[in-house]
């Protein structure tokens, strides 16, 4: 049983430069989230999924867009890398909004 | 933006101490939360303690709730060097929005 599973766990890029973050979890949860933490920030809520097929803003949206097709995955898309974005991200799962999260290992993720 | 403040920012005991960390908020809750996480990884579900409750153990954990404070403690007992993580407070109230997180309390336990 995987759990939560985030891939790449690493990745460089240059600024303006696009990639996806996938997360994908095999609990069954209902709810999917994409949080980044940077030192001294805690962790930001960036998107959030209710249920296949749809999505929510969180605290910062911005420069982001997320799609959850299946729903067992939530895709985290970087259209046009800003140096600003330069942080770890982590997916996360629930069976509801209140329930226990469960969460990937992250994603190091640089612009330079 | 964060609901949940922890106290302090940053611990240090040595092993077999007790640590406790505090967390204060800002509106009512449905239910709080505590998560660990150890460095360069995900965070991991200690213990969730409902607006009705007052207190909930696990282990070497013991969590309080005062909702008439709004304020919660997680305290350790006889901590290990394995217990050096940083310890996150996370609060759900009973509109739509999703768990929110404070920004953490880091905890070096030396052995």
């Amino acid at each position: 049983n995987a759990g939560v599973t985030q891939t790449p766990k690493f990745r460089v890029l240059k600024t303006g430069q696009s990639m996806t973050l996938l997360c994908a979890q095999d609990m069954n949860h209902e709810y999917m989230y994409w949080y980044r933490q940077d030192p001294g920030m805690g962790l930001r809520l960036i998107h959030y999924s209710v249920g296949e097929g749809t999505t929510a803003k969180g605290e910062v949206p911005d420069g982001y867009n997320v799609s959850r097709l299946k729903k067992q995955n939530f895709l985290l898309g970087l259209e046009s890398a800003a140096p600003s974005q330069t942080s770890v991200y982590f997916c996360a799962s629930s069976f509801s909004r209140g329930n226990i999260q469960y969460f990937g290992a992250g994603t190091r993720l640089s612009v330079l | 933006s964060q609901q949940g403040e922890e106290d302090p920012q940053a611990l240090s005991i040595q092993e077999g101490e007790n640590a406790t960390m505090n967390c204060s908020y800002k509106t009512s809750i449905n239910n709080l939360q505590w998560y660990r996480q150890n460095s360069g990884r995900g965070l991991v579900h200690l213990i969730l303690i409902r607006s009705n409750e007052r207190e909930k153990h696990s282990g070497r954990l013991r969590v309080t709730l005062d909702t008439s404070k709004k304020s919660s403690s997680l305290l350790i007992t006889a901590s290990r060097a394995a217990d050096t993580a940083s310890y996150f407070c996370a609060t759900i109230n009973s509109g739509n929005t999703p768990l929110v997180f404070g920004k953490g309390t880091r905890l070096s336990v030396i052995a």
